[in-house]
């Protein structure tokens, strides 16, 4: 079956530390990958993808991945996260030929502590 | 430009009543996806539609639930003599084109309580 699991529930940082959350995938064909981010109060919105090309995906807010396909891993980090970087993180996979639809890992809660 | 929207924002039923959720997608786009998340859990997929179409139901519950995208207005989720077990958030995503690589844009959801 088709799974996005990422490796930590519940992240806590302290201002100026850097972040890795990881994301695993299990799907044999191509994929489209995605980190979304939940802000306390706000809609899920796209913090970067990766669909072709350098599998070194910068995003908005400094954040940046990197696919490394032999792994079926997506990892999403930051060097230094700020206060305001306090959200869910979702990351989510889109299958080649399945319409779009995106299989969500369960999230992975960051609290950045000031 | 109006995001996707989605209403009502909260809505409390009784066991065995119907509940109705709408979202209405970006400007331009065609293309909208239901997702559920249930407490402590990531969002999961439901139905797929396009205007008048459903494309991809794989997630939908067998029973009780539907979805529709009519021609004029918003996508509508659906369910009859809610449970328990229907208290989630439901999330409505549009797109333009359906596409794999396509960024899909959410709505703010609907949470939904069946006491």
């Amino acid at each position: 079956a088709q799974s996005v699991s990422q490796h930590n529930h519940h992240v806590i940082l302290s201002e100026a530390a850097s972040l890795e959350l990881g994301c695993n995938y299990s799907y044999g064909g191509t994929v489209n990958l995605f980190w979304y981010v939940q802000y306390p109060g706000q809609h899920l919105q796209l913090l970067l993808k990766y669909f072709s090309g350098d599998p070194l995906v910068k995003g908005i807010k400094g954040f940046e991945a990197e696919f490394i396909k032999s792994k079926f891993s997506f990892n999403l980090r930051k060097p230094s996260v700020q206060w305001s970087d306090t959200a869910e993180y979702f990351c989510a996979v889109a299958p080649s030929g399945q319409g779009g639809k995106l299989i969500f890992g369960q999230g992975t809660e960051l609290s950045v502590k000031p | 430009n109006a995001g996707v929207m989605q209403n009502p924002r909260h809505l409390v039923r009784r066991r065995g009543q119907e509940a109705r959720l709408r979202c209405s997608p970006m400007k331009g786009h065609s293309h909208v996806y239901w997702y559920r998340q249930l407490p402590e859990e990531g969002l999961k997929f439901m139905v797929y539609l396009q205007k008048e179409n459903i494309i991809d139901e794989s997630g939908m519950p067998k029973e009780r639930f539907s979805a529709e995208f009519p021609k004029e207005g918003p996508s509508i989720l659906r369910i009859q003599q809610v449970v328990r077990g229907d208290s989630a958030a439901y999330f409505c995503a549009s797109s333009p084109s359906g596409q794999n690589f396509d960024t899909q844009y959410f709505g703010p959801g609907t949470r939904l309580t069946v006491l």
